[in-house]
């Protein structure tokens, strides 16, 4: 069976620090990998998505940058976090695009202090 | 750009008793989907409910249906026999790509 797993669960890192969320799916092949973030008390923003390896799309302009080095990897950075980074980052996958249902990992809340 | 609103951040319902969750979207596409997704104080995401545009059959799982207006781009959810684990937000999503900002649902013994 397929599984996601997302890494750290919490992170409190300074402003100016660098990121890395990691995320990595198992029990599929060629997957749809996803970064939202749920800001406190509000819906979730899609950051990136990726269609395969090497492919990602920016949804927001933004401090924060993602790579799929692998084909069930995918990695949210940063250089220099800020304040407006905090917040609770889920990492997702898809078996296509659109039309099928997101498979979501645990999530990581992230505090920039 | 696709756009999706939940007006109502947050509703109660008795136990046993039914409720509806509003959703409204926006789009000049024609074939698209949509969902409710579920995410408990675990905070894990779930999926409740998927519904294909072109389907004017609305879609049911179990206590949960929607009410699908593709004219009005209007996407409801009821919620029938609420039970206290139905406790959580419930967000409304446009493909894999929108969400809205939520409803809180609580959940009245």
């Amino acid at each position: 069976s397929q599984t996601i797993h997302q890494w750290p669960a919490t992170l409190v890192q300074p402003v100016g620090s660098p990121l890395s969320l990691e995320c990595t799916v198992e029990g599929t092949s060629n997957p749809n990998l996803y970064w939202y973030r749920q800001a406190a008390g509000r819906g979730l923003q899609l950051l990136f998505y990726s269609v395969g390896i090497g492919q990602i799309s920016s949804e927001v302009p933004q401090n924060l940058s993602a790579s799929r080095p692998q084909d069930r990897q995918f990695i949210l950075s940063s250089k220099k976090l800020l304040l407006s980074d905090s917040g609770f980052y889920l990492c997702a996958w898809s078996l296509g695009p659109r039309n099928e249902k997101l498979f979501f990992g645990s999530g990581t809340q992230l505090s920039v202090l | 750009a696709q756009t999706v609103t939940q007006s109502q951040p947050e509703m109660s319902v008795q136990e046993a008793e039914t409720v509806t969750l509003s959703c409204t979207y926006d789009t000049s596409e024609s074939d698209y989907y949509l969902f409710w997704y579920k995410q408990p104080p675990s905070r894990q995401m779930i999926l409740v409910i998927r519904q294909e545009a072109y389907k004017q059959q609305n879609a049911t799982e179990n206590r949960f249906s929607v009410n699908f207006q593709k004219a009005a781009k209007s996407f409801s959810l009821k919620i029938s026999d609420s039970q206290l684990g139905d406790a959580a937000m419930y967000f409304c999503a446009y493909d894999d790509m929108r969400f809205g900002a939520g409803t809180r649902l609580t959940v009245k013994p």
